[in-house]
């Protein structure tokens, strides 16, 4: 399976700023996927990021409030724009599970103040 | 549309009883099922995974989950429950959606563990 590495593992935002969160795996993968897990919630797409091309965002979510960058088949970054105490939450990325294996960063814990 | 149903929002067991987590899916072909555990503060992992073949799959610390087609469930099995085992269980269906494949989890299970 593919080791996937996220940063950072958590931080504490002022609102209206905006926070960067970096994905990278060990493998060149085609589709990385981002999820958001809200408190006490389960697990919910964000968006779909191939390279070479614009990220496919699940209904509910777009582009300039979750900004997704896929500069390489190893690396993305999501971004968490204008921030609200309703993004407090863990961000998590993940490979195509049918070719990569079955795993999730550790995720990234977001509280906005 | 998929979906996955997990009926129960929290459930409590003693430590050395049998366990059983329900899940149920919906999704109009053969779907791939999946369940994780999700620790407090942790991040997610995968217990086991059914693709195909032998619906009784086991998978690690013990688990073991069966595919019944019939009634489109994929039910998580423990023997016997250890205290460590108190955590955040997730069903999952791997479905292909627009020629992309992805996760859509259930709401989650949380268990815990009564000395």
């Amino acid at each position: 399976s593919a080791v996937i590495s996220q940063k950072p593992s958590r931080d504490i935002c002022q609102r209206g700023t905006s926070l960067t969160i970096q994905c990278q795996v060990d493998s060149q993968v085609t589709m990385m996927f981002w999820y958001r897990q809200q408190p006490g919630q389960s697990l919910t797409l964000i968006a779909t990021a191939n390279q070479g091309s614009e990220a496919t965002y699940e209904s509910g979510f777009v582009i300039d409030k979750f900004p997704i960058s896929r500069p390489n088949l190893t690396f993305s970054t999501l971004t968490v724009s204008n921030m609200s105490p309703e993004d407090s939450s863990i961000y998590l990325c993940s490979v195509d599970p049918t070719e990569y294996g079955y795993t999730f960063g550790s995720g990234t814990r977001l509280t906005v103040v | 549309a998929q979906s996955v149903t997990q009926p129960d929002i929290h459930i409590t067991v003693s430590e050395g009883a049998s366990l059983e987590l329900r899940c149920n899916y919906s999704y109009g072909a053969t779907p791939y099922l999946f369940w994780y555990v999700q620790s407090p503060g942790q991040g997610l992992q995968l217990l086991l995974k059914y693709f195909s073949g032998d619906t009784l799959v086991q998978g690690i610390k013990g688990f073991e989950a069966e595919f019944k087609r019939s009634q489109s469930s994929f039910n998580l099995r423990k023997p016997s429950v250890h205290w460590s085992d108190a955590a955040e269980y997730f069903c999952a269906v791997g479905a292909l959606t627009s020629g992309t494949y992805k996760y859509i989890f259930g709401t989650g299970t949380r268990l815990k563990v009564l000395a």
